[in-house]
This record gives structure tokens, C-alpha cells and sequence, in this order.
């Protein structure tokens, strides 16, 4: 079975800092591999999605994230946060050639002044 | 081009009624997913439609809860007999066809079920 871990529940930090979120999943097959941005009393928002090719993914709003095959992790940078970017960030994993998608538990970044 | 639309936004039940909560995809969407996310957790499957017909309800508890994605209007997820265990919020998610699992899962606001 497929499972997703994030390692951090909550990561607080400065504004103007760089910032790692960090996740680990497992599968036995291939699978497509996805970074979601929940702000608060909304839905889920696509940041980057990895599903072949360059192992260093661009999103929007300035965050990436590496997609390591060996130590299965997908982790999440940005260089430089601010204040907008305190949400809640889900990393996911979907199944190559399936639908079904499954979630971590989340990381609420919280960004300070 | 209208988001995916969910309602209602919030929706409060007593114990033993019956909860029914709608999506609308975005247009040109044929594919619908279902989640639940309870407090301090994430997302959780429940369920995976096209039109017409259930792809995947894998998620889904085995009593009280169904759902359905007619060849007109919203899908309606329906939960029956409500209890309190049930609150959460329940979150839908639409793809265009003929990506398969690439495709990108375009969120509604959710609704928040409350059961009293």
C-alpha cells in the first residue's frame, strides 16, 4: 500500500528566511507526485506536480521541490518566504496509471515578521 | 471559467438526519473526486466518479455513504443517519479526462459538516 509522510507538523519561520517542507512517501510502483497549498477556509490549490523528467520541479509562487528516487522523498524549498505564504501544504502521491490519490497529514508553515 | 463549486458552505445536522452535499465541476471536467479531512488531518479518498459511473469507492465507509455523478447536474455525496463522528469537511476535486493520474485536481471551498 502507498503511504505519504510529513515529516514536520508545523514549521515556523522568519519572513525573508528559506524555508524546507519536507516529505517521504512509499510505493512499490511508480507513482506521480504532487505539492498542494490549503490557505485557511478553502480548498486545495495545485503548487507543482512531478510526473517524469528533471527531478527539480518549479511551482508557482516561487517554491520547488526535488523529487529523489533513492531516498523517495519529494521536499519542498522556497529561498525566501513571506508573510502570505503561512497556509497549510500537503504533499500527495498518485498512482502511475491509477486515480487514486493519497495525502499526507500536512505541514502548517507559519511565517513570522 | 467558473471554479468548482460546492455547496452549502457550512451544513449543520442533528444526529439521525440525512446530510446531502453538491459539486459542480469546473466545465469540460468529467472526472469528480470526493475527500473527507477531519480536524488536524489531511485529505482522505472516499471516492472517484465519471459520469455515470463509480471508479473508485475504495474510500467510502461501507454504511450510510454514497454518491453519485449523473449525466446532468452536480454530484451529490449522501450521508445517511448522520453521527457526530461524521463531522468534517468534505472536499470535492474535478480533472479534465484523458490524463489519467497526471491530471491536476482542481479544489471546491469545501463543505463543513457539523452534527450536533
Amino acid at each position: 500500500a502507498q503511504s505519504v509522510t510529513q515529516l514536520d507538523s508545523q514549521v515556523p519561520v522568519f519572513e525573508e528566511a528559506p524555508v524546507e517542507l519536507r516529505c517521504n512517501y512509499s510505493s512499490s510502483v511508480s507513482v506521480y507526485l504532487f505539492w498542494y497549498v490549503q490557505y485557511p477556509n478553502q480548498g486545495l490549490q495545485l503548487l507543482l506536480k512531478y510526473l517524469s523528467g528533471s527531478t527539480l520541479v518549479k511551482g508557482i509562487n516561487g517554491f520547488e521541490a526535488e523529487f529523489n528516487k533513492s531516498q523517495t522523498s519529494f521536499h519542498l524549498r522556497k529561498p525566501s518566504v513571506h508573510i502570505s505564504d503561512t497556509a497549510e501544504y500537503f504533499c500527495a502521491v498518485t498512482l502511475a496509471g491509477g486515480f487514486k490519490t493519497i495525502f499526507g497529514a500536512g505541514t502548517r508553515l507559519f511565517v513570522k515578521a | 471559467n467558473a471554479g468548482v463549486m460546492q455547496n452549502p458552505r457550512h451544513l449543520v445536522r442533528r444526529r439521525g438526519q440525512e446530510a446531502r452535499l453538491r459539486c459542480s465541476p469546473m466545465k469540460g471536467h468529467s472526472h469528480v473526486y470526493w475527500y473527507r479531512q477531519l480536524p488536524e488531518e489531511g485529505l482522505k479518498f472516499m471516492v472517484y466518479l465519471q459520469k455515470e459511473n463509480i471508479i473508485d469507492e475504495s474510500g467510502m465507509p461501507k454504511e450510510r455513504f454514497s454518491a453519485e455523478f449523473p449525466k446532468e447536474g452536480p454530484s451529490i455525496l449522501r450521508i445517511q443517519q448522520v453521527v457526530r463522528g461524521d463531522s468534517a469537511a468534505y472536499f470535492c476535486a474535478s480533472s479534465p479526462p484523458g490524463q489519467g493520474g497526471t491530471s491536476t485536481q482542481y479544489f471546491g471551498p469545501g463543505t463543513r459538516l457539523t452534527v450536533l
